[in-house]
């Protein structure tokens, strides 16, 4: 089957690094997409790999190894505001057939 | 900065009654798709959507359910008769391109509450 697995919750200070990881098992993949949601709300873009390594967003980054079917999203200066559910997605066909983890809850102390 | 948006955000309905639900994806994309989330779960791949085709479906979308593209703006589910367990946050997503690239936005949902 298809399953992508992901830490159900991480807990870090603010100011601290948080590496989240995903490794998946598809049927198909084209790439990694990472997705941030607060409470129940729209899921926000973060991040894409379509390629192996590292890919830079200001305080967030996201890595892909194609080869270990495995992907990190790297949370960089934690604010409070970072606090919420982080999903990894694999895009699994040609017309872009988004496959979610079961995401990861974030929480930031103070 | 362009938006998916959807109506409306709460839809409260009685079972076996159907419901439609409405998004306006971002004006330039192509490929539009419907998602849903149950309380506390992951988001679950409905329905793909593209050149006015379903490109694909998932087996949650059986033949309860239905897409329609109405006009040049809007993106619609319908589901014919609801179910207790159809109650989630239904989302429409919309992207410029599939494949390797695809980066999907996605409007802030519909609560369907079937009673």
């Amino acid at each position: 089957g298809q399953s992508l697995e992901q830490p159900s919750e991480v807990t870090a200070v603010e100011g601290a690094i948080v590496q989240i990881n995903c490794t998946y098992q598809t049927s198909g993949f084209y790439g990694l997409s990472w997705y941030q949601q607060h409470d129940g709300g729209a899921p926000t873009f973060l991040s894409y790999n379509g390629l192996d390594g590292l890919e830079e967003t200001g305080r967030f980054s996201s890595f892909l190894s194609r080869s270990d079917s495995y992907g990190y999203l790297l949370l960089q200066e934690l604010q409070m505001k970072d606090s919420a559910s982080y999903f990894c997605a694999a895009s699994t066909d040609s017309w872009g057939k988004l496959q979610f983890g079961a995401g990861t809850q974030v929480v930031v102390t103070p | 900065e362009p938006e998916v948006t959807q109506t409306p955000s709460h839809q409260v309905t009685q079972m076996g009654q159907e419901v439609i639900l409405r998004c306006v994806p971002i004006s330039n994309h192509l490929y539009f798709y419907w998602y849903r989330q149950i309380l506390g779960q992951k988001v679950e791949f409905l329905v793909s959507f593209y050149n006015n085709e379903i490109s694909e479906k998932s087996e949650i979308f059986d033949d309860q359910f239905s897409v329609e593209r109405p006009d040049g703006s809007n993106f619609t589910l319908k589901i014919r008769s609801t179910k207790l367990e159809d109650s989630a946050m239904y989302f429409c997503a919309s992207s410029e391109v599939a494949g390797a690239k695809n980066i999907q936005y996605f409007g802030a949902g519909t609560r369907l509450s079937v009673l």
